[in-house]
């Protein structure tokens, strides 16, 4: 079945700098990749999300790229903020409606 | 604009007993999702619907879990009987049906303990 594997599993980064997060899928057929952030006590929210048509994509100080031959897809976050601590998601497309979630990273932004 | 809505937010109760989850999608959406979350397994998904019509199910963990949505704005996920091992945070998503995968919108979860 499907699978998405995400690492790192928790990620430590001095405010300012730039985090990364990677994933990889298994089913050749996803197109669609959404990003989510979960901060404790709340759901996930949707922050970003790329189609297979499209290997970029950014927004502010987010972007996503993926590499459809490789299956890889990853997560940028530059200039980081005490804001952005919290646990981060990606997921992929399985079927029409159904999405498989990676297993998720915690990032800490370091004073 | 309301999100999706969950209730209750906490539920504490003991083994055995029958414990219902509800849900009330975004007006609009007509794909609903029922996931379950662990530090040891993560976000899994439980069952969804479209238009109201279960569509996959093979999430459910056993026969106790019954999932229902008996129109476009209310969704419920009972167990019964419950056990220790069920207690996790359980959230519904919804989403708008279409070929181009639209994003899911969670809502905030029921944290359940089973005691």
């Amino acid at each position: 079945g499907e699978n998405v594997e995400q690492h790192p599993s928790t990620l430590s980064v001095q405010e300012g700098d730039s985090a990364v997060i990677k994933c990889t899928y298994s089913d050749s057929a996803s197109n669609y990749f959404p990003w989510y952030k979960q901060e404790l006590g709340k759901g996930p929210q949707l922050i970003i999300d790329i189609r297979s048509n499209v290997g970029e994509k950014k927004d502010q100080r987010i972007a996503v790229t993926l590499n459809k031959t490789a299956k890889h897809f990853s997560l940028h976050i530059t200039e980081t903020q005490p804001e952005d601590s919290a646990v981060y998601f990606c997921a992929a497309t399985y079927r029409d409606d159904k999405i498989i979630f990676g297993k998720g990273t915690r990032l800490h932004i370091l004073p | 604009d309301a999100g999706v809505i969950q209730s209750p937010r906490h539920e504490v109760t003991e083994m055995g007993q029958e414990v219902t989850l509800r849900c009330k999608p975004i007006s609009g959406h007509n794909s609903l999702f029922w996931y379950r979350q662990t530090m040891m397994r993560g976000l899994e998904l439980l069952i969804y619907f479209n238009n109201n019509v279960p569509i996959d199910d093979s999430g459910m963990p056993e026969d106790r879990f019954s999932a229902k949505m008996p129109n476009a704005s209310f969704s419920t996920l009972k167990i019964q009987p419950s056990e220790p091992r069920d207690s996790a945070v359980y959230f519904c998503a919804s989403s708008l049906l279409g070929n181009s995968n639209q994003p899911q919108h969670f809502g905030d979860g029921t944290r359940l303990s089973i005691l």
